[in-house]
């Protein structure tokens, strides 16, 4: 039978071109926040974070904006390459919390040549 | 400086069997988080160890649970296998148990595939 799962969403890029991946956040009390790519068969990997103090942390090829206005974090990466292609989760977190990250469902980012 | 490590890499277990997963932090790395992935629920904490206490639980059953040791490195075991227990078992570690500056990157390893038949 289908079976059903998590419909990611897709971003199609072609390459050399930027993208945009957007991530919303549902805890205001949230104040640290990352992102990670996952490639297929690979545990996430640490790409660039930010505390709520920021708004915007820069890092190579990659910008994270953070709008705690309306709880909207962003993960741009300029240029992008086929090496880019996988799926990009954005977590939150907090010390009231505990230090727990809460992980979003991820976005799957498909370069195109 | 060797990353978080993660043993087995697959495993294939029946329903009703137990297992106990295995993993080695990053050297000097304290805290030791387990997460269960699957395409369903996405990526879902189970629990937080530093100092060998568990700091920090997610909502699963009491059929997982785990322990760290001495030397940071921690074992999750899930008893009674369910069909739905069929997941990639993801170790992560950072600094100390807390989000301060300096403590709060959460490194992955690459995770052991459970399949439960």
């Amino acid at each position: 039978g289908e079976s059903v799962g998590l419909h990611l969403p897709t971003l199609s890029v072609q390459e050399g071109d930027n993208s945009i991946i957007n991530c919303a956040y549902s805890n205001s009390a949230s104040d640290y926040f990352i992102w990670y790519k996952q490639e297929s068969g690979k545990g996430p990997q640490f790409i660039i974070d930010i505390r709520s103090n920021m708004d915007k942390r820069q890092g190579q090829r990659v910008t994270v904006l953070l709008n705690k206005t309306v709880k909207h974090l962003s993960l741009q990466i300029a240029a992008t390459q086929p090496g880019d292609s996988a799926v990009y989760f954005c977590a939150e977190g907090g010390d009231r919390s505990g230090g727990k990250l809460q992980f979003g469902a991820g976005t799957q980012v498909v370069v195109t040549p | 400086k060797a990353g978080v490590t993660q043993t087995p890499r697959y495993l294939i277990k029946t329903r009703g069997q137990q297992v106990t997963l295995s993993c080695s932090p990053i050297s000097g790395h304290r805290s030791v988080s387990w997460y269960q992935q699957t395409p369903g629920q996405g990526l879902q904490f189970l629990f937080e160890y530093f100092s060998e206490t568990q700091r920090n639980k997610g909502n699963f059953p009491g059929r997982f649970s785990g322990r760290q040791f001495s030397n940071s490195r921690s074992e999750m075991n899930v008893s009674t296998l369910e069909l739905g227990d069929s997941a990639l078992y993801l170790c992560a570690s950072r600094v100390r148990a807390n989000l301060k500056e300096g403590n709060e990157k959460l490194f992955f390893g690459s995770g052991t595939q459970l399949s439960v038949l």
